[in-house]
């Protein structure tokens, strides 16, 4: 079965901290990798990495996908107290979502 | 606005009476997913529908069923819940199997008595 890995499992920071949550991924038949937050509802569409290297922005939060490594990171600058949630990362195989365990963030003001 | 909605929220059931859940979709999109996530777990996917094409995942349970009568709308069925089935379910759509950015709907947390 294909895996997803994240880490940290869980990460405490506090506000105005930067973080960065990994993930990695086995590459059969790979297409793209998503990232979700989760906070306690159903997850919110942050990103989708299809090409290696190129960053993609959004705010404070950024990610890039390294295909030679199998990786992907999500960046966090300047954290809220809004930014505490579940972080999951997804690779996707025609049509199938696969996601990793998720990231608990907390942010302490 | 264009969205995923999901009905009802909140699903409480008891041992063995069946339910059915909604999900309903105004995004137009091919392809409709039902999720599993069960408490601090990722979602689980069961199966889903490209149009009208069911699409099971192996280890769904047979307990588990779906329709989708048109576009929009997709049901999940649980013939026979039990404890082991309380969950928070999930609801995804896409544009197509290559377009894959999934967009979730609210979730309805299932309670089974």
């Amino acid at each position: 079965e294909d895996k997803v890995v994240q880490s940290p499992l869980s990460l405490v920071v506090h506000e105005g901290d930067t973080v960065t949550l990994n993930c990695s991924y086995e590459v059969t038949n790979f297409r793209s990798l998503l990232w979700y937050k989760q906070e306690k509802k159903a997850p919110t569409f942050l990103f989708m990495l299809t090409s290696s290297g190129i960053e993609k922005k959004s705010g404070r939060l950024s990610s890039i996908l390294d295909k030679k490594e199998l990786s992907s990171i999500l960046n966090i600058t300047a954290t809220q107290t809004g930014d505490s949630a579940i972080y999951l990362c997804a690779r996707t195989s025609y049509g199938k979502l696969t996601f990793g365990q998720g990231t608990i963030l907390t942010v302490h003001p | 606005d264009a969205m995923v909605i999901q009905n009802p929220r909140y699903q409480v059931t008891q041992f063995g009476k069946p339910v059915t859940l909604s999900c309903s979709q105004t995004l137009n999109h091919n392809v409709m997913y039902w999720y599993q996530q069960k408490s601090s777990q990722a979602p689980k996917l069961l199966f889903h529908y490209y149009d009208k094409d069911f699409n099971n995942e192996a280890d769904t349970p047979d307990n588990f069923q779906s329709r989708r009568p048109n576009t929009s709308f997709c049901f999940l069925d649980i013939r026979s819940p039990g404890l082991g089935d309380a969950a928070m379910y999930l609801c995804a759509t896409s544009r197509g199997e290559i377009q894959e950015t999934q967009y979730f709907g609210p979730g309805t947390r299932l309670l089974v008595l």
